[in-house]
This record gives C-alpha cells, structure tokens and sequence, in this order.
C-alpha cells in the first residue's frame, strides 16, 4: 500500500522560513516524479512543484518560484519542500503527491494527507 | 498558462441521478486532462486521467469524456457517497499543471 506522510508544518511569520518533509513507503519512490500540491483554506487546489526522478529538474508555480526550493533523497524515500520569503498568501494544506506512471506525469494517484502552513504575525 | 473553467459551480441531484460536470481549457489540451474527487476533510483521489481512463478502483458509474477544450465528467447514478468537490487538471501545457477551481456536487 502506498503511504505518504507530509509533516513540517507550522504557524510562522511572514518573512519567515519553513521546511516540509514528506515519507514514501509502499512503493520504488526513486521511480516517480513527485509533486507538492497546496491548497489554501476553503479554496480549491493549486499545484506548486514537481521533482523528477533523480532530482535533476525541478519545476514551480509562478507564485512560488525564487522562494520554494524542491528536493529528494532516494535513499531515504523522502521528499522536501525548502519554503523561504513566506507570505500570507502561502497559508494552505501541502500536499505530497505521486505520479500514477513512472515516465510521465498522467496524474496523480496517490496523496498524503497535508501539513498545515500558516504565515501569520 | 491554461486556465481551466469548471460548471457549473455547485449541483444539486438526488440519488439515482446523472451528473454531468464540464471543464473547458483556455487552450486546447488534447485529451491531456484528470479528473479528482476531493471529500471534505480528505486529500484528493484520482478519479480519471487522459480524459477517459479510469484510475484504478474507480467504479464504472464514472466517466470522463472530451478533447481539446471541452470536456466532462459524468457520474451514472448517484449516490450519496458521491457527494464532494470534484476539480479536473492539465497536464498538456506546463508548469503549471492548473486545475481548475473547482463543482461541489450535493447529493439531496
């Protein structure tokens, strides 16, 4: 069974910095693309990064490029989400999330179940 | 960026009922589109990708259709499990890969 569990999560002010983990288990976690999903509170889903398999490209959102960085450690099937510069905006549940396909981004089939984010003074 | 336009924003059917909820592109996506059903409190669940495959364990009352820039999710007949916010995603044309804003789907 595939789990993904997000933790990291945190009230802190803006300006401020914060990092997210998120734990694989329950699959081959070096052969998927992963993404970080946000979604703020009563709002609906906004994609913010993906990683590729090996770490060498990474992708943002516009909103997020320059202060989110996104990273991987294969060998200990975990994924990061380095947020710096955090804003009010950036308040949300994060997601971690799976590719369904190991070659192509297809979907996202599998999603933990969120680390809460709040900026707030 | 593509924005995707989901209606209509809320609906309202009884059991028994059909569905049908539409997602239209800004910019044609080919059949590059998925389909989530997102129950309160709960993470997403992939429900159709490619715009008509159906994920693995999702019952056959859903189905998705369309390409280019229209296209649809259609729930058979309802029931009252079914009952979310329902958000479709591209994947044609990215970063970012947007979803849109959003039906929540009431079952009465």
């Amino acid at each position: 069974e595939v789990q993904l569990v997000e933790s990291g999560g945190a009230v802190v002010q803006p300006g401020g910095s914060l990092r997210l983990s998120c734990v694989a288990s329950g699959f081959t976690f070096e052969d998927y693309t992963m993404h970080w999903v946000r979604q703020a509170p009563g709002k609906g889903l906004e994609w913010v990064s993906l990683i590729t398999l090996d770490g060498g490209s990474t992708f943002y959102a516009d909103s997020v490029r320059g202060r989110f960085t996104i990273s991987r450690d294969n060998n200990k099937n975990s994924l990061y989400l380095e947020m710096n510069s955090l804003r009010a905006e950036d308040t949300a549940l994060y997601y971690c999330a799976k590719d369904l396909e190991t070659t192509v981004t297809t979907g996202l089939s599998d999603w933990g179940q969120g680390t809460l984010v709040t900026v707030s003074s | 960026e593509i924005v995707l336009t989901q209606s209509p924003a809320t609906l309202s059917l009884s059991p028994g009922e059909r569905a049908t909820l539409s997602c239209r592109a800004s910019q044609s996506v080919s059949s590059y589109l998925a389909w989530y059903q997102q129950k309160r409190g709960q993470a997403p669940r992939l429900l159709i990708y490619d715009a008509s495959k159906r994920a693995t364990g999702i019952a056959a009352r859903f189905s998705g259709s369309g390409s280019g820039t229209d296209f649809t999710l259609t729930i058979s007949s309802l029931e009252p499990d079914d009952s979310a916010v329902y958000y479709c995603q591209q994947r044609s044309n990215w970063p970012p890969y947007s979803f849109g804003q959003g039906t929540k789907l009431e079952i009465k």
